[in-house]
């Protein structure tokens, strides 16, 4: 079956840096996405990693190695606004996307 | 402003009854989803469309249609609804659907099935 890991949830402190990491085991692999959920609201789009490597777009940072089916997703600088749950998504070989729980994602003064 | 509009916003439904909720959107974009999300589990695909005028089921289709008349709507129907469809909907649309392009979604329709 197809599988998407991710810790349920995490807290961290402002002003720190967190890590959220998802393993996936899907049927074929053609891109990961990262999107952020806030409380009551809609995913909004983050990182889409499609090559090994890593993506930096401002306090957020996507790595990607395909051979180990692993990814995480790094925020800088931590604020307030930045607690939300963090979904992790992968394209199959079937150009569907197969979608994890989320990491919710507590930040504390 | 572009995006996706959903309506209602919130429904509480007696269970039995049919429902239609809605989905526009204005990007011209090719595929639209539907998805619920239940506490506890990931996003999980009912609907999508490729294309207008084509449909297909996802993972949890049971008790819904769709339909893609034009580009622009995609309406989901519940025809006769249950208590374990409590959840809330999420419409999504995306450029195309080769996996490649992001999904931008709409706001959500919360439905109760009493």
């Amino acid at each position: 079956g197809q599988n998407i890991d991710q810790p349920t949830e995490m807290t961290a402190t402002e002003g720190a840096i967190v890590q959220i990491n998802c393993t996936y085991q899907t049927s074929g692999f053609n891109g990961l996405f990262w999107y952020q959920q806030h409380a009551g609201e809609a995913p909004t789009f983050l990182s889409y990693n499609v090559l090994d490597g890593l993506e930096e777009k401002g306090r957020f940072s996507s790595f990607l190695s395909r051979s180990k089916g692993y990814s995480y997703l790094l925020l800088k600088e931590l604020q307030m606004k930045d607690s939300a749950s963090y979904l992790c998504a992968v394209t199959d070989s079937n150009y569907q996307l197969i979608w994890g729980a989320g990491t919710k994602l507590i930040i504390k003064p | 402003i572009a995006g996706i509009t959903q309506a209602p916003t919130s429904q509480i439904l007696a269970a039995g009854r049919r429902m239609t909720l809605r989905c526009t959107q204005d990007m011209r974009h090719n595929a639209m989803y539907w998805y619920r999300q239940d506490l506890g589990l990931g996003l999980r695909l009912i609907h999508y469309s490729n294309t207008a005028g084509t449909t297909g089921k996802g993972e949890v289709p049971d008790g819904y249609s769709v339909s893609r008349a034009n580009t622009d709507d995609f309406p989901l129907t519940l025809a006769s609804a249950v208590p374990s469809q409590t959840s809330v909907y999420f419409c999504a649309s995306s450029e195309s659907a080769d996996g490649a392009m992001s999904y931008t979604f709409g706001s959500g329709t919360r439905l109760t099935v009493v």
